[in-house]
């Protein structure tokens, strides 16, 4: 089962910033949170990851509590190609063995025009 | 630079037929998953190659199979289909080693009649 918790879906409107809460509050010390969308008929895209420090690269940035049981996807410009399912995935990354993705039912983000 | 690649596009099998679905990893990347995802679910994981042998496996039947060859590509085989292994059939490959995002390709929709 996912660990992590999701809204069913969110509104955004085109130009404004979309903050995505996840909720993970059973995360241990070595698993990692990482977000990614997935655009109608199209795979999952990777977005970004973060272990307890806030991450930030071209396409978000993530902001995840000191307590790390819940995180912040934060888009700052939604445009309608923005417009996807957004999933929060908790995943234990050990070395020589990658830990699998867990993907829960995820966030419906619509931007709207 | 090409990234995953999977073919073929759409399949349609009857029940009790046997399907090869293939998957070329993104360039410079070992490591190849697999992942079925249904019609409104998130994708749920199958199996795990690295080094040509199977590294981990979810909650699947002994039906699914794989295989990864020398040059890192992968097929997902499934035997004596049923109507409930219509699906979306993702791939998602990373470089193996610590903590490694997976970059999916656009999957293999398979139709069971």
């Amino acid at each position: 089962d996912a660990k992590t918790t999701q809204p069913t879906s969110m509104d955004c409107a085109e130009g404004r910033a979309a903050n995505l809460p996840c909720n993970h509050s059973t995360i241990s010390g070595n698993e990692y949170v990482y977000w990614y969308r997935q655009i109608h008929s199209q795979g999952p895209q990777y977005i970004i990851h973060g272990l307890k420090n806030n991450e930030t690269n071209e396409m978000a940035s993530l902001i995840i509590t000191e307590d790390r049981k819940s995180s912040t996807l934060i888009l700052p410009h939604a445009t309608l190609r923005d417009t996807a399912v957004y999933y929060c995935i908790v995943r234990v990354a050990q070395g020589g063995s990658q830990g699998n993705l867990i993907f829960g039912k995820g966030t419906k983000l619509s931007v709207k025009p | 630079d090409a990234g995953v690649t999977q073919s073929p596009t759409h399949l349609i099998k009857t029940r009790g037929q046997q399907v090869t679905l293939r998957c070329s990893p993104k360039s410079g990347h070992d490591t190849v998953s697999w992942y079925q995802q249904a019609l409104g679910q998130g994708p749920q994981f199958i199996f795990q190659y690295y080094e040509e042998e199977e590294r981990q496996r979810g909650n699947f039947p002994d039906r699914f199979s794989g295989h990864q060859f020398p040059n890192y590509s992968s097929e997902l085989n499934v035997n004596a289909l049923l109507l409930g292994d219509s699906a979306l059939y993702l791939c998602a490959s990373s470089l193996g080693g610590f903590n490694r995002p997976q970059h999916f390709g656009d999957g293999t929709r398979l139709s069971i009649l």
